[in-house]
């Protein structure tokens, strides 16, 4: 079973379109994330939440908007689609307290064309 | 948080250990030192943290100096299949914000 399930893996779409990606844990973690990770590799948070209440907002285009259905749930919603979005998209999990690991999916690769 | 260095690169021949140096040197008493690596295409996996005191589990140890300034993850005897980038943060306890910088890239060689 996997413990942080994301989909779809591969997205490719068209400048303009909306989209979203889910992402679900069965680790019954408390607090859940979406990371971007760029051409350049690097590994951004962009979202935190915790008991399905927004902790972290990174300077974020207001395109980009979570939803978090319950605690195992966080989506991912992205309007009006740019070219600079592509990227591949982690979503991960954690228990909040002391010593948190942060478990991650396996990644959605968004391609904007 | 405190501000982590890593080598971008580093190369180990397969069967040998495999030492991976991160200097914190502003870390504070509080934080904690995490290791974390990504193989191609994959998420992040969790490797090991620690505080103050040297820790090892199945994956790997962790060294951490008398004055925490600076850490170094050990891979005992490294595989084709640690071949990765490996990730240093330092993060307060129960704090949320888990970042990553560039991390070393790690290539285990026959």
């Amino acid at each position: 079973d996997t413990a942080v399930s994301q989909t779809p893996k591969y997205l490719v779409t068209q400048m303009g379109n909306d989209k979203s990606i889910k992402c679900e844990q069965n680790l019954g973690h408390d607090t859940m994330y979406w990371y971007k990770q760029d051409s350049k590799k690097f590994l951004k948070i962009m979202f935190s939440y915790n008991n399905k209440e927004l902790i972290i907002n990174e300077t974020v285009p207001n395109r980009f908007s979570p939803k978090s259905p319950d605690k195992a749930h966080l989506n991912l919603h992205i309007n009006s689609l740019e070219l600079g979005d592509s990227a591949v998209y982690f979503c991960a999990s954690s228990q909040r307290g002391s010593n948190e690991k942060l478990f991650f999916g396996s990644g959605t690769q968004l391609s904007v064309l | 948080d405190a501000k982590t260095t890593q080598p971008p690169s580093m190369d180990c021949a397969e069967g040998r250990a495999a030492n991976l140096p991160c200097n914190h040197s502003t870390i504070s008493g509080n934080e904690y030192v995490y290791w974390y690596r990504q193989i191609h295409s994959q998420g992040p996996q969790y490797i090991i943290h620690g505080l103050k005191n040297n820790e090892t589990n199945e994956m790997a140890s962790l060294i951490i100096t008398e004055d925490r300034k600076s850490s170094t993850l050990i891979l005992p005897h490294a595989t084709l299949r640690d071949t990765a980038v490996y990730y240093c943060i330092v993060r307060f306890s129960n704090n949320n914000d888990m970042r990553f910088g560039a991390g070393t890239r790690l290539t285990v060689k026959p």
